[in-house]
């Protein structure tokens, strides 16, 4: 089975914070994304990758940046956080077609205080 | 961006009755259509890939059907059971990696 795996579950920061969120799947997918999860907003594309060292933007990428140093980590940046980038955020990965399913992490609750 | 509609937002169903719901999308814009259920506390959980017109799928009580051409895709559930309360999602693929997702429909089966 996949296995995403996110490095933490609950996180509470403070407006301001340089706030890293990390993602690890032991697949060997060539893709990985990151989501936030607001109540009454659906599941939202912060970014993705779609390879090492590539990125790209996805619906609401203000205020986040990324990193993809190795294919099976994918880092979620908030360069500054601030309180409306309190969310859960979850990280998935899937193989390079899109007709596989997607594969979640548990998610990240984090709180920006 | 685009819009993927999904009706209706909540449903409480009781248990042993079968139920349906409804995910919407622009008829010219499709590659694949993917359903996921998410439960309280845990990942969402892939149910389905659907990538032809006409396309119907099972995985035990749980369907879905696929109609390309008018934009839509039916999920169907037949006897809920409480442990199908979840959110379920459908998300629309484009062949740019990108997967765009409806709110989802939140339902409770009571005992």
């Amino acid at each position: 089975d996949v296995k995403v795996t996110q490095s933490s579950r609950y996180l509470v920061k403070r407006t301001g914070e340089k706030v890293f969120l990390e993602c690890v799947q032991d697949m060997d997918h060539e893709n990985m994304f990151w989501y936030r999860q607001d109540p009454g907003l659906g599941l939202r594309l912060i970014y993705f990758s779609y390879d090492v060292k590539m990125k790209e933007k996805g619906d609401i990428p203000e205020g986040y940046s990324v990193s993809r140093e190795k294919k099976e980590r994918f880092s979620l940046i908030l360069e500054s956080a601030s309180t409306n980038q309190t969310s859960m955020y979850l990280c998935a990965s899937t193989p390079g077609s899109g007709n596989q399913p997607q594969h979640f992490g548990d998610g990240t609750r984090l709180s920006i205080l | 961006i685009l819009n993927v509609e999904q009706s209706p937002q909540s449903l409480h169903v009781q248990e042993g009755d079968s139920t349906n719901f409804t995910c919407s999308f622009p008829s010219s814009n499709f590659y694949a259509l993917h359903w996921y259920r998410w439960e309280t506390a845990k990942s969402p959980e892939a149910l389905f890939v659907m990538t032809l017109n006409g396309d119907e799928k099972k995985k035990g009580r749980i369907s879905a059907t696929l109609n390309t051409k008018e934009g839509y895709s039916y999920l169907y559930i037949k006897g809920s059971q409480p442990e199908d309360s979840a959110t379920y999602l459908c998300a629309l693929y484009l062949p740019n990696y990108k997967l765009t997702f409806g709110k989802g429909t939140l339902l409770t089966v009571n005992p």
